[in-house]
């Protein structure tokens, strides 16, 4: 099956610095790659997401970029706020044959924005 | 959005007791259902899909007889630690499939419920 590896397990960074998450993935097949923002207490939440036909995708502060090749994917968050506070899951999944996707989960990385 | 109602939140019980578990999708259909477990620090394991109407679908090394799944109509999913022992204490969490919208229009979203945190004494 599916492994996802993520790092680090822990990031800590001041106000205003950029953090970055990275993954690798085993099955090549995988093809769609979302990551989940889960804040203290909160349930996770998906907050952008990838799939195999493109490298980079960009929402305003966040970008994922993928490289198919070294099956590794990363999470960008820039000028980041202590709002941004939270635990971080990547995920990998592809297309089951019922036509759904189940994803497999990294660890998860604590990120700590220092005011 | 679509949200997932989870309960009970926190439960405590004694060993030997069985504990059951709600997912309910509000105001959108899930004909599938997710379950999951969470040990604190670590990641998201999947233990079951649930299936409306049909039989669940175990992870591989996830005890059935143990951690019992009824998907009994379109909004609601259960899971039912049987018989549980100190070692089941966890974090589980259920989540629907749903579709993004905004920035994540068309993304295949998992919507998760609140969680709930089973303590066997």
């Amino acid at each position: 099956g599916e492994n996802v590896e993520q790092h680090p397990s822990t990031l800590s960074v001041q106000e205003g610095d950029s953090a970055v998450i990275k993954c690798t993935y085993s099955d090549s097949a995988s093809n769609y790659f979302p990551w989940y923002k889960q804040e203290l207490g909160k349930r996770p939440q998906l907050i952008i997401d990838i799939r195999s036909n493109v490298g980079e995708k960009k929402d305003q502060r966040i970008a994922v970029t993928l490289n198919k090749t070294a099956k590794h994917f990363s999470l960008h968050i820039t000028e980041t706020q202590p709002e941004d506070s939270a635990v971080y899951f990547c995920a990998a999944s592809k297309r089951a044959s019922g036509g759904s996707y189940i994803p497999t989960f990294g660890r998860g990385t604590s990120l700590i924005v220092h005011p | 959005g679509a949200v997932v109602s989870q309960h009970p939140s926190w439960v405590i019980c004694k060993s030997g007791t069985s504990v059951k578990i709600e997912c309910r999708s509000l105001d959108f259909q899930a004909t599938t259902m997710f379950w999951y477990r969470q040990f604190p620090k670590q990641s998201l394991m999947l233990m079951a899909t649930s299936n409306e109407g049909s039989k669940a679908t175990y992870e591989q090394g996830v005890e059935k007889d143990k951690f019992l799944i009824n998907h009994a109509s379109l909004t609601l999913s259960t899971l039912t630690v049987t018989s549980a022992h100190p070692e089941d204490s966890s974090f589980y969490i259920c989540s629907a499939r749903t579709v993004g919208g905004g920035p994540l229009s068309g993304a295949n979203v998992l919507t998760f419920g609140a969680g709930s945190r089973l303590t066997v004494l």
